[in-house]
């Protein structure tokens, strides 16, 4: 068993929708956690980052975290096709810079 | 651009050559990563460096791989004797020690072994 596991997806949805990207992991011992958007053939870009349990707003993205269920959320409002990439989630424990990554979920917002 | 470096961005190889990839992190990062990542999965962690000391290397990290980074600054990842399974994306990434923040990616070298 991966200790982060993501539906790889596809996701279509279309513009204007409301997306929710989840990871769920094993460790009980993270407590950084991150989202990334990577578009094709380029490196991952952060979107989002956590510390610990709650949520977290910036603009049309909000991370939720529940670390009791050990599940991880990214939420995307009015999704626009620029949103169209696949999602990485990370984490991470405190006494490492190491980050587990998900598998990685494709999205597709059309017009 | 201050943000992380990779070159060359592209590398075709034949199987068994050496090859070599260059990492410049953001100035001022003292940790330096390096992961792998494979068509339609998420990156793999490899190894990292805090300065120019390695803490940590992956198992994935067989004795053909060897990474450097010294003085600090730059790091090099080279893999010795290629084989087919070696292609993949090598990512670079970057952060702050003492910042409550989280690494910052290259957009990656190609490998494709022939």
């Amino acid at each position: 068993q991966k200790e982060v596991e993501q539906d790889p997806g596809p996701l279509s949805v279309p513009e204007g929708a409301i997306v929710s990207l989840n990871c769920t992991y094993s460790n009980s011992a993270f407590q950084y956690f991150m989202w990334y958007r990577q578009y094709s053939r380029k490196g991952p870009e952060l979107l989002m980052y956590t510390y610990s349990s709650g949520n977290k707003e910036d603009g049309r993205f909000t991370a939720q975290v529940d670390k009791s269920s050990k599940y991880i959320s990214l939420f995307i409002r009015d999704s626009q096709p620029s949103d169209s990439a696949t999602y990485l989630c990370a984490m991470r424990s405190s006494n490492t810079g190491k980050l587990i990554f998900g598998q990685g979920t494709t999205l597709q917002v059309k017009p | 651009d201050t943000g992380v470096s990779q070159n060359p961005r592209h590398k075709i190889t034949k199987r068994g050559q050496n090859v070599t990839f260059r990492c410049d992190p953001i100035s001022e990062h003292n940790r330096l990563y390096w992961y792998r990542q494979t068509l339609g999965q998420g990156p793999e962690f490899l190894t990292y460096f805090q300065n120019e000391a390695q803490l940590e290397k992956s198992r994935l990290l067989s004795d053909r791989f060897s990474a450097e980074r010294p003085k600090g600054s730059f790091s090099t990842l080279e893999i010795q004797r290629t084989e087919q399974g070696d292609s993949a994306m090598y990512l670079c990434a970057s952060s702050f020690l003492d910042r409550n923040t989280e690494a910052f990616f290259g957009q990656g070298t190609r490998l494709t072994v022939v």
